[in-house]
Order: C-alpha cells, then sequence, then structure tokens
C-alpha cells in the first residue's frame, strides 16, 4: 500500500468555519491531488499538486484553497465552510514520469451542520 | 458535460458468473484508462489500466477491453467473487497532459450474490 495518510479521519463543524485537512505521503511522489466523492457525482478534482509550492484549480474549486510547502504535505483549507461542503475528501499521489496511476488516501469525512 | 460515463449505476451478478461493467468517454484526446475498485469506509484502489495502444489488457480474474471507435471500456471479472462487490470507477486521461490528472466516472456499484 502506497503510504498516504489523511488527518482527521472524521470531523464534524459549523457553517462560517475555517477547516484544515491535511494529506502526508511517504513516497515522495511529485503529484498529489485533493477530491470530494458524492453521490451522483463519482470522484471530483478540487485541487492538485505538481510540485512544492506549485499548487492549480480542479474542476470544483471555488470554497478551497490548498497549500504545499513540502513534498510530503499537501493542505486543503475550507475558508468558511458551507452545508454543501459536507462530503467525503480523498487525497491522492501519482509518481509522473510515465506512471498515471493515482494512489488514494484513506478518506475524511467532513460534515457541515 | 461529463466527459467520461459510467451509465449503469448498479450491476447484481451471481458468484462465479461474469460481471461486465461498462464504461464510455467523449473526448477523443484520452489516451489511457484505468479502472479502480472502492470498499466503503475506504479509499479508491488501483485495479487495471490499459493504453490506447492496446485494445485489451488482462490481469488474473480482471479483463479490461477497449473499443476505441465506439469510445469505450469495458472490465470484465471472471468468475466473480463476493468479494469483489463495491463501486468500480473507470478514469481517464490524455499522455499529453504534464498534471496527471484524471477524469473519473461517476461510478457503478457491483453486487456479487453467493
Amino acid at each position: 500500500d502506497a503510504g498516504i495518510t489523511q488527518s482527521p479521519r472524521h470531523k464534524v463543524t459549523e457553517t462560517g468555519t475555517p477547516v484544515t485537512l491535511r494529506c502526508h505521503q511517504t513516497e515522495n511522489h511529485r503529484y498529489m491531488y485533493w477530491y470530494r466523492q458524492d453521490p451522483g457525482h463519482g470522484l471530483r478534482l478540487i485541487h492538485y499538486s505538481y510540485g512544492v509550492k506549485d499548487t492549480d484549480k480542479g474542476e470544483v474549486s471555488d470554497g478551497y484553497s490548498v497549500s504545499r510547502s513540502k513534498t510530503e504535505d499537501f493542505l486543503l483549507t475550507l475558508e468558511s465552510a458551507t452545508s454543501s461542503q459536507t462530503s467525503v475528501y480523498f487525497c491522492a499521489i501519482s509518481a509522473g514520469q510515465g506512471r498515471y496511476e493515482q494512489y488514494f488516501g484513506p478518506g475524511t469525512r467532513l460534515t457541515v451542520t | 458535460d461529463q466527459q467520461v460515463k459510467q451509465n449503469s449505476p448498479s450491476l447484481s451478478v451471481q458468484e462465479g458468473r461474469i460481471s461486465i461493467l461498462n464504461c464510455d468517454y467523449t473526448n477523443s484526446m484520452f489516451d489511457y484508462f484505468l479502472w479502480y475498485k472502492k470498499y466503503p469506509a475506504e479509499g479508491p484502489t488501483f485495479l487495471i489500466s490499459i493504453s490506447s495502444i492496446k485494445d485489451k489488457n488482462e490481469d488474473g480474474r480482471f479483463t479490461v477491453f477497449l473499443n476505441k471507435s465506439a469510445k469505450h471500456l469495458s472490465l470484465h471479472i471472471v468468475p466473480s467473487q463476493p468479494g469483489d462487490s463495491a463501486v468500480y470507477f473507470c478514469a481517464a486521461t490524455d499522455y499529453g497532459g504534464a498534471t496527471n490528472k484524471l477524469i473519473f466516472g461517476t461510478g457503478t456499484l457491483l453486487a456479487v450474490q453467493p
């Protein structure tokens, strides 16, 4: 199994509060991604990173920001959580260099009340 | 606009029989395709992939078929086992992309009945 951890694994928060989710990898992979999974929508890309301090938006980036100050850590921040951001969030990593497989963390279930 | 489509939300199959999961795509630039399997409360796990230069790739009980002209791929599981019950996602990407981004379908829930 790829060395990917996510924290916290579960979180309940109130509308309007900031929330930060952490993804940590031990594989030294270049690419890191944040997805959300919702019924009927599959996995949708929020933001991704192609190197330290190099990030870009995915298809559902509104209301989210990311940071990557070290190869191993990729943070996802909800600046002001809304109920529509209740979801399961997955981090993934990819080696690049002709390898296209992404390996996923265990997920974080976030509930915004 | 859904570039990768899995039109069957669910599929039920008897143990020992063949499971066929289907996936269609609209972007002709896609040239590498992957299947992932996901159990409840776990992250998706990579299952099998295929490049557009091939029309078939096999790994044990799992075979992926690609029909480029129809923009269609399928995953065959033979024989199906109860442990195969999970959500299956197909995904696609293009070799020219510098970001290794994948586009996922909405998933098909496979239930293998003992």
